[in-house]
């Protein structure tokens, strides 16, 4: 399957500052998809991220809160703009692989204070 | 959109107990997978499984499509299988792409 390098892996960040988290996958994929675990909750989709078009965000989540980019088929990131402590969570990014479902990150554990 | 209910919450066993968690979905699927959340965090993919039934050594699963419900089956539990299992599925079509995961279970083994 897939394998897909995220970083950091965790990090604790300032509140109103901004956090950049990146992920590589070692093969070529249309989409990339960024999701977010509260504590203590299931995890919910962000964003759809293609290749050479603009993300595709899921309700409740808006481009200047979580900008992405997609400058390859192999390469995304994730920011997370203007922190607050409610944005302290776990983020995880997936591909689709052809024969094991989607495969993840292993996710960005982010607490901010 | 499509709901996912998995059962029990939470589940405690002794080591060498088997158990069943059960994940019921309100739609058609064209992807259902199994994970395995550990206590660091990462995703561990168990089972891709949209139908049928599959084995991975002490773990097995079973899907019925045309019930909209899916069975993973832990047999001799150890105390690394502990954390959060969770199901989730996919619609395709316009939700292609989006998985959606139920809640959880989370599993505690003692030794």
């Amino acid at each position: 399957s897939a394998v897909i390098s995220q970083k950091p892996s965790r990090d604790i960040c300032q509140r109103g500052t901004s956090l950049t988290i990146q992920c590589q996958v070692d093969s070529q994929v249309t989409m990339m998809f960024w999701y977010r675990q509260q504590p203590g909750q299931s995890l919910t989709l962000i964003a759809t991220a293609n290749q050479g078009s603009e993300a595709t965000y899921e309700s409740g989540f808006v481009i200047d809160k979580f900008p992405i980019s997609r400058p390859n088929l192999t390469f995304s990131t994730l920011t997370v703009s203007n922190m607050s402590p409610e944005d302290s969570s776990i983020y995880l990014c997936s591909v689709e692989d052809s024969f094991y479902g989607y495969t993840f990150g292993s996710g960005t554990r982010l607490t901010v204070v | 959109g499509i709901q996912v209910e998995q059962s029990p919450p939470d589940l405690i066993l002794q080591e060498g107990a088997n158990s069943t968690l059960r994940c019921n979905f309100s739609d058609s699927v064209n992807n259902l997978q199994w994970f395995h959340q550990n206590p660091w965090g990462q995703l561990i993919n168990l089972f891709y499984i949209p139908s049928g039934t599959k084995q991975n050594g002490r773990l097995s699963a079973t899907t019925v499509a045309t019930e909209r419900y899916s069975l993973l089956y832990i047999s001799s539990s150890q105390t690394t299988d502990s954390g959060v299992y969770f199901c989730a599925v996919g619609a395709g079509g316009t939700s292609y792409g989006k998985l959606t995961f139920g809640q959880g279970t989370i599993l505690t083994v003692h030794p």
